[in-house]
């Protein structure tokens, strides 16, 4: 059964302090690994997809870098606005074509 | 144009009603979802459909009825719903139902069952 494991669940950042979110997992081949933003109430909003070790992707203030047991999602210089519930969810060969496993989530608060 | 859209926003149902949740996108794409989503938790997966057929359900009562009247519109009609099922509903569509693709999510709505 594919698994992934996000940390910190929470994490306080001033504004333009850079730092790093983890999503570790393991699953059965790797078809994509995904990052999305969460507001409060609304739906998951997609940042990137990451098929390969070795990968890299980036958006702005936010970078996302995947090894064959664990993703990065760092964080430039932070502004308020990044304030979000950042998901990390993976797709294995082992199920369904559909199927994705979220991890939980981390909490993001970035202070003025 | 990468938009799911909800509707309602936000609905407020007792145990005897019977009501529907619809969802649309005009991206082209040919595999739409169901997902349901309580406070704090990550989205769980409800039902898939491509191309118009429902290929999954993850073992949802049956007090919640998916349909999908063509390929740009997903609605899940619900009836006799328990105080639990209360949770954030997102609808989501990919390109295919070939895998590897990222979903896109629609803003939800918000089902308070009473």
């Amino acid at each position: 059964e594919d698994q992934v494991t996000q940390s910190p669940e929470a994490l306080r950042l001033q504004e333009g302090e850079s730092s790093s979110l983890n999503c570790s997992y393991t699953v059965s081949g790797l078809r994509g690994l995904f990052w999305y933003r969460q507001d409060p109430g609304k739906g998951p909003e997609f940042l990137f997809t990451l098929y390969s070790a070795g990968e890299e992707k980036e958006k702005e203030r936010l970078k996302a870098t995947l090894t064959k047991k664990e993703s990065f999602l760092h964080i430039t210089a932070p502004k308020p606005e990044d304030s979000a519930t950042y998901l990390c969810a993976v797709q294995g060969s082992g199920g369904s074509n559909y199927k994705l496993t979220f991890g939980k989530g981390t909490l993001l608060t970035v202070n003025p | 144009d990468t938009e799911v859209t909800q509707t309602p926003k936000h609905l407020v149902m007792g145990m005897t009603n019977k009501k529907s949740l619809k969802c649309e996108q005009h991206m082209g794409h040919r595999a739409m979802y169901w997902y349901k989503q309580k406070a704090k938790k990550p989205p769980e997966l409800m039902f898939v459909y491509s191309y118009e057929k429902l290929s999954i359900n993850e073992s949802v009562p049956s007090r919640f009825s998916p349909e999908c009247p063509n390929s740009s519109l997903l609605n899940l009609h619900l009836h006799a719903l328990q105080p639990e099922d209360s949770a954030l509903y997102l609808c989501a569509s990919s390109p295919t139902s070939a895998g590897q693709q990222a979903l896109y999510f629609g803003p939800g709505t918000r089902l308070t069952v009473l």
